[in-house]
C-alpha cells in the first residue's frame, strides 16, 4: 500500500518565478492538506482540498493556490516567488468522515528560492 | 486562537536515559493530539495519536499522555538510543476536517 508521495524532492527557483508541487494521497484517502515548514519552525497550514474544492485556507496570500484532481491527487502552485517562500512543503492526506482525523504525511518538497 | 508550545526547544541526553518531551496548548477544544518525528530535511513520521477522549497511548518504548483540561501532553521515550536523535513535533487537530496546529518542535540528541 503506497503512502503519500510528493514530487519533486528538491526544487530551486528564482525570485518572481512560478512553481508547481505535486502530491498523491495514500490509497483510499480523499482529502489533501498542504503545509509550509520554514527552517526551525513547525509546519503551517496552507489549505485543504476535498471533492476538488478548497475547503479551508490558512493565513497565506493568494499567490498560493491549489487544485485537486478526480483521482484525489493535488497540486500546490506558488506565483511570484519570494525569498521567504523557501521552505519544506509537506502534503498530508486523510479520509473525511473517519473518527480518528489522522493525517498521513509525505516526504516533502524542499523549495529554495534564490 | 489555538497556540501550541513545546519546551525545551532542544535536549541532549546520554544513551540509556529516559526522554521526557512536553507539549502545551491553549484551547482544550481539540479533536486529538499527534506526536511526530522528523529527521533532518525529511517529512513527518507519525508516532502516536491520542484521541480527545483518551488519557494515554503506548507504542513500544513510547508513551504519550494527554490532559485536555490543563492543555498538556507529554511524550516519554524509555531507554533512549542514538537512533532516537531527531526533532519531535506535537500537533493538535483543531476542527472536524483534520486541520493541524503544530508546535515548533523539540530537537533531541542522544549521545552514545
Amino acid at each position: 500500500d503506497a503512502g503519500v508521495t510528493q514530487s519533486p524532492t528538491h526544487l530551486i527557483k528564482t525570485r518572481g518565478q512560478q512553481v508547481t508541487l505535486r502530491c498523491s494521497p495514500k490509497s483510499g484517502h480523499d482529502t489533501v492538506s498542504w503545509y509550509q515548514q520554514a527552517l526551525g519552525q513547525g509546519p503551517q497550514f496552507i489549505f485543504q482540498y476535498y471533492e476538488e474544492e478548497e475547503r479551508q485556507r490558512g493565513n497565506f496570500p493568494d499567490r498560493f493556490s491549489g487544485h485537486q484532481f478526480p483521482n484525489y491527487s493535488s497540486e500546490l502552485n506558488v506565483n511570484a516567488l519570494l525569498l521567504g517562500d523557501s521552505a519544506l512543503y509537506l502534503c498530508a492526506s486523510s479520509l473525511t468522515g473517519t473518527a480518528s482525523y489522522e493525517q498521513y504525511f509525505g516526504p516533502g518538497t524542499r523549495l529554495t528560492v534564490t | 486562537k489555538q497556540e501550541v508550545t513545546q519546551i525545551p526547544a532542544a535536549l541532549s541526553v546520554p544513551e540509556g536515559e529516559n526522554l521526557v518531551l512536553n507539549c502545551s496548548f491553549t484551547d482544550s477544544a481539540i479533536y486529538n493530539l499527534q506526536w511526530f518525528r522528523q529527521d533532518p530535511g525529511k517529512g513527518l513520521t507519525s508516532l502516536l495519536l491520542i484521541q480527545s477522549s483518551q488519557r494515554e497511548q503506548t507504542s513500544g518504548r513510547l508513551n504519550a499522555s494527554l490532559d485536555k483540561s490543563s492543555g498538556r501532553s507529554t511524550l516519554y521515550i524509555a531507554a533512549s538510543q542514538p537512533g532516537d536523535s531527531a526533532t519531535y513535533l506535537c500537533a493538535v487537530t483543531t476542527d472536524s476536517w483534520g486541520k493541524l496546529q503544530f508546535g515548533a518542535g523539540t530537537q533531541v540528541v542522544v549521545t552514545p
